[in-house]
């Protein structure tokens, strides 16, 4: 049971660097995030998705691109690093209707 | 604005004890409650509550719904060392159309179990 897989696990950027982190899910699930976890600030929503083709930015979208092309997969692409995206990354996924995420383990990324 | 609270924000217990982490929310439309349980990686999926009262249990965990004063509680009762972990509480609002919106998170409860 593969669920949520995200690639790389961790990833050190120089300032201004461009970046994609890698989330595909074999649930066929139709909702996708993306959400960053920082100390002291719990979970925030970057970009979400109901279905290939559509996505919507979160609480916290700047400096931060999605596309969702098909159902399995959600990159999520930063476009400019900078020492403020320093943070760990998880994509999550999950059925519509009411039921929960699925979390991967997480992109621990560094920018410098 | 929306948002989630959750107290303590961390808490030193030993084995055996019992524990209440505490999640109060206040969201537009809100749908339905949820705990995670976080140790080094990814949030694993513990409850999720719609309903007003009724309690949900696994094991040593419980957890309940109050929708009136907007408040969830999870209960871990006899801890083991294995229960240290971050405890995060999520909110989903509903959205148009009667499905499910985001989740909105606290900022968890730091559960650590002492020998």
């Amino acid at each position: 049971n593969a669920g949520v897989t995200q690639t790389p696990k961790f990833q050190v950027l120089k300032t201004g660097q461009s970046m994609t982190l890698q989330c595909a899910q074999d649930m066929n699930h139709e909702y996708m995030s993306w959400y960053r976890q920082d100390p002291g600030m719990g979970l925030r929503l970057i970009h979400y998705s109901v279905g290939a083709g559509i996505t919507d930015q979160g609480e916290v979208p700047n400096g931060y691109n999605v596309s969702r092309s098909t159902t399995e997969d959600f990159p999520l692409r930063l476009l400019s690093a900078a020492p403020s995206q320093t943070s760990v990354y998880f994509c999550a996924s999950r059925e519509l209707g009411n039921s929960p995420l699925h979390f991967g383990n997480g992109t621990r990324l560094t920018v410098t | 604005e929306d948002k989630v609270v959750q107290s303590p924000l961390s808490l030193v217990v030993h084995e055996g004890d019992t524990v209440t982490l505490n999640c109060s929310y206040e969201v537009t439309n809100f749908r339905s409650l949820l705990w995670y349980k976080q140790e080094k990686k990814a949030p694993t999926f513990l409850f999720m509550l719609t309903s007003s009262g009724i309690e949900k249990k696994s094991g040593r965990l419980s957890s309940i719904l109050d929708k009136k004063e907007l408040f969830s509680i999870l209960n871990i009762t006899a801890t083991q060392t294995g229960d240290s972990a971050i405890y995060l509480c999520a909110a989903a609002r509903l959205n148009y159309g009667g499905s499910q919106g985001n989740l909105i998170f606290g900022k968890g409860t730091k559960l650590s179990v002492k020998p």
